[in-house]
């Protein structure tokens, strides 16, 4: 149990297009998603904190109108990257918590979404 | 400021050598501290959560253990499969609920 899915796994774009990038728990259901960035021998940076029907948090840095969040239903939220440009290139990363009991929450990953704008 | 510092950043051991990686960390309130192994372009993969000082979990040939100021993830016995960026992460009371700080892993290769 405990898997989160992204799609697209890779995706290759113009300089002013927008992508979309899906994450989904498929076997349980996410009180919470989160959305990170990864560059290149760089650790996970977290960008946003998304909660079903709420919406989300960003990290201060990170434009919310260039990053659009939406968290439709317990399984999915989607990363938008508007009109993207090269330096938006990176490794997006999106995390799903499960509820393990008690206090404590489990965080899952998902397997990441390589985009690169031209 | 919250900080997770990973030390060493590469560690080369040959196969069967065993060693250990370091997670240094500052934190307000510490509510958990956890432990990925991450391949490259993937996504990190859970291996241990450690929530108090004293605390031990082992997985095959990995075991982490916590101090009030830091976790070691202790590799027995590598083999070359173990070979991977090993990132750790803590979650803070001070902090989001489930937000996580990571440190900028340490990259393990494991030689045959």
């Amino acid at each position: 149990g405990a898997v989160v899915s992204q799609h697209p796994s890779r995706v290759i774009c113009k300089s002013g297009t927008s992508v979309k990038i899906e994450c989904r728990s498929l076997d349980f259901q996410a009180t919470t998603m989160f959305w990170y960035r990864q560059f290149p021998k760089q650790s996970l940076m977290l960008m946003a904190t998304s909660n079903e029907g709420s919406k989300a948090t960003y990290e201060q840095g990170v434009e919310k109108d260039k990053f659009l969040i939406n968290h439709a239903s317990l399984t999915l939220s989607t990363l938008t990257v508007t009109s993207a440009h090269p330096e938006d290139s990176s490794f997006y990363i999106c995390s799903a918590t499960r509820t393990s009991g008690g206090d404590y929450n489990e965080q899952f990953f998902g397997p990441g979404t390589r985009l690169t704008v031209l | 400021e919250d900080q997770v510092t990973q030390s060493p950043e590469a560690l080369r051991l040959q196969e069967g050598e065993s060693s250990s990686l370091n997670c240094s960390y500052t934190v307000s309130g510490l509510r958990g501290l956890f432990w990925y192994r991450q391949d490259p372009g993937k996504g990190p993969e859970f291996l241990f959560t450690l929530y108090s000082a004293g605390e031990e979990k082992e997985k095959e040939r990995l075991k982490a253990t916590l101090t009030k100021k830091e976790s070691f993830l202790h590799i027995t016995a590598p083999k070359p499969e173990d070979s991977a960026t090993y990132l750790c992460a803590v979650e803070t009371y001070g902090g989001a609920t489930n937000k996580l700080i990571f440190g900028t892993g340490t990259l393990l290769a494991v030689q045959p």
